[in-house]
């Protein structure tokens, strides 16, 4: 199986600040890459897919970059409403194995 | 509007079988390419449990699989997940999603989530 590490597993921030969150496979899986932000006694939701395309209705200061083995998300300006876990997902391989995730709250 | 509404049991005993549909409005199952199982288990991460092609072609987890069945039914416009001999282990919220990688995107539309418990 393809493992998914996430860094940090928890990070505090203040509104408007510049957020990343790194995701790092095991192998090679190209730009088979998707983000999912959760927030508590929610179903996921689709952010970035294919590592840096991002999803009808996100707003743009979503982000996402990298292939290969790094992959990023950056939220540009955090918003109250950002406050969630985020997970990142291959798509390379079966299983299709999710990250720990990252969770974010404010200061 | 895309809707999925995951549906069944909500407690099923230890080496029981846990039976979920995944109810589909707003596509139809036959025109897009793969259906999707996720679960949850309290305070933990996701997990992809397999997912089913509109064809009923399954691919499963391979550390589920000798538990899985995974099956479409285009006449009633849903998909459906059977998992045999459950332990304790198989608690979790379950969804089911909708996966778009074919055609370009992640899992796009999920179901808000069935809690399964596993106990006697």
């Amino acid at each position: 199986d393809i493992q998914m590490s996430q860094s940090p597993s928890s990070l505090s921030a203040s509104v408007g600040d510049r957020v990343t969150i790194t995701c790092q496979a095991s192998q090679d899986i190209g730009d088979y890459l998707n983000w999912y932000q959760q927030k508590p006694g929610r179903a996921p939701n689709l952010l970035i897919y294919d590592a840096s395309k991002l999803t009808t209705g996100v707003p743009s200061r979503f982000s996402g970059s990298g292939s290969g083995t790094e992959f990023s998300l950056t939220i540009s300006s955090l918003q109250p409403e950002d406050i969630a876990t985020y997970y990142c997902q291959q798509f390379d391989n079966v299983p299709f194995t999710f990250g720990p995730g990252t969770r974010v709250d404010f200061k | 509007q895309v809707q999925l509404q995951e549906s069944g049991p909500g407690l099923v005993k230890p080496s029981g079988t846990l039976s979920l549909t995944c109810a589909v409005s707003g596509i139809r199952i036959s025109s897009s390419e793969w259906w999707t199982w996720i679960r949850q288990s309290p305070g933990k991460g996701l997990e992809w449990i397999g997912e089913v092609y509109h064809t009923g072609t399954p691919l499963y987890n391979p550390s589920l699989k000798s538990r899985l069945s995974m099956s479409v039914d285009n006449s009633k416009n849903h998909f459906s997940l059977t998992m045999t001999s459950v332990t304790a282990a198989d608690t979790a919220v379950y969804y089911c999603a909708r996966d778009a990688r074919v055609a370009a995107g992640g899992l796009d539309h999920w179901g808000q989530g069935i809690l399964v418990t596993v106990s006697s």
